[in-house]
């Protein structure tokens, strides 16, 4: 089966741009879970959805946000993009509320 | 979710046993201990989890102290593969998630773990 797929791989942005990061789920699972890893550090939680609505939300500004569509993919939104939001983006999906989470390969985003 | 401690890093020689300590010694009972491990740059994979019973799985043993304040993942044959990030994380269980909290994980510093040749 395949594993959870995240697009793109790499991404470069200019300071103030706005990007979107997609994430398809294990086949079956029906909660996602975005999370930010920057260089050195553990991966910091950013949002959850389930059932295509926010279950929980890290402690992110608001220039972060996100989706879950009927398929149960999801997307990441950040606006006004900062030199401090480079960081590699997670997104891991679970086949209920509060089962294993699996994490996808990441999207890895330079911002300049 | 209580908070855990790791060392930030170990040695362990190729064909050995690696056995990583975890600290949660405000453990509550409704609270699973996770691992994963990160190999560099790639998403963090899922190893094992438990309760308060040993487990064990094709990946790895999990063995709980009995008052559970303490944990250590091991990995019966390391290989040069094994070198990663190693994470262990206290997470509540599921029919118990506040809905306000989501359902995260919280990661700490985790353990290099290094096997060498």
């Amino acid at each position: 089966d395949a594993g959870v797929t995240q697009s793109p791989t790499h991404l470069i942005k200019t300071r103030g741009q706005q990007v979107t990061l997609r994430c398809s789920p294990i086949s079956g699972h029906k909660s996602v879970s975005w999370y930010q890893q920057v260089l050195g550090q553990g991966p910091q939680f950013i949002f959850q959805y389930y059932e295509k609505e926010e279950r929980g939300r890290g402690n992110f500004p608001d220039r972060f946000s996100a989706r879950q569509f009927p398929n149960y993919s999801s997307e990441l939104n950040v606006n006004a993009l900062l030199l401090g939001d480079s960081a590699l983006y997670l997104c891991a999906s679970s086949r209920d509320w509060g089962d294993t989470q699996y994490f996808g390969p990441g999207t890895r985003l330079t911002v300049l | 979710d209580a908070k855990t401690t790791q060392p930030p890093s170990m040695d362990c020689a190729e064909g050995r046993a690696a056995n990583l300590p975890c600290n949660h010694s405000t453990i509550s009972g409704n609270e699973y201990v996770y691992w994963y491990r990160q190999i560099h740059s790639q998403g963090p994979q899922y190893i094992i989890h438990g309760l308060k019973n040993n487990e064990t799985n094709e990946m790895a043993s999990l063995i709980i102290t009995e008052d559970r304040k303490s944990s250590t993942l091991i990995l019966p044959h390391a290989t040069l593969r094994d070198t990663a990030v190693y994470y262990c994380i206290v997470r509540v269980a599921a029919g118990l998630v506040n809905n306000n909290a989501g359902n995260m994980l919280t990661f700490g510093g985790g353990t290099r773990l290094m096997v060498k040749p």
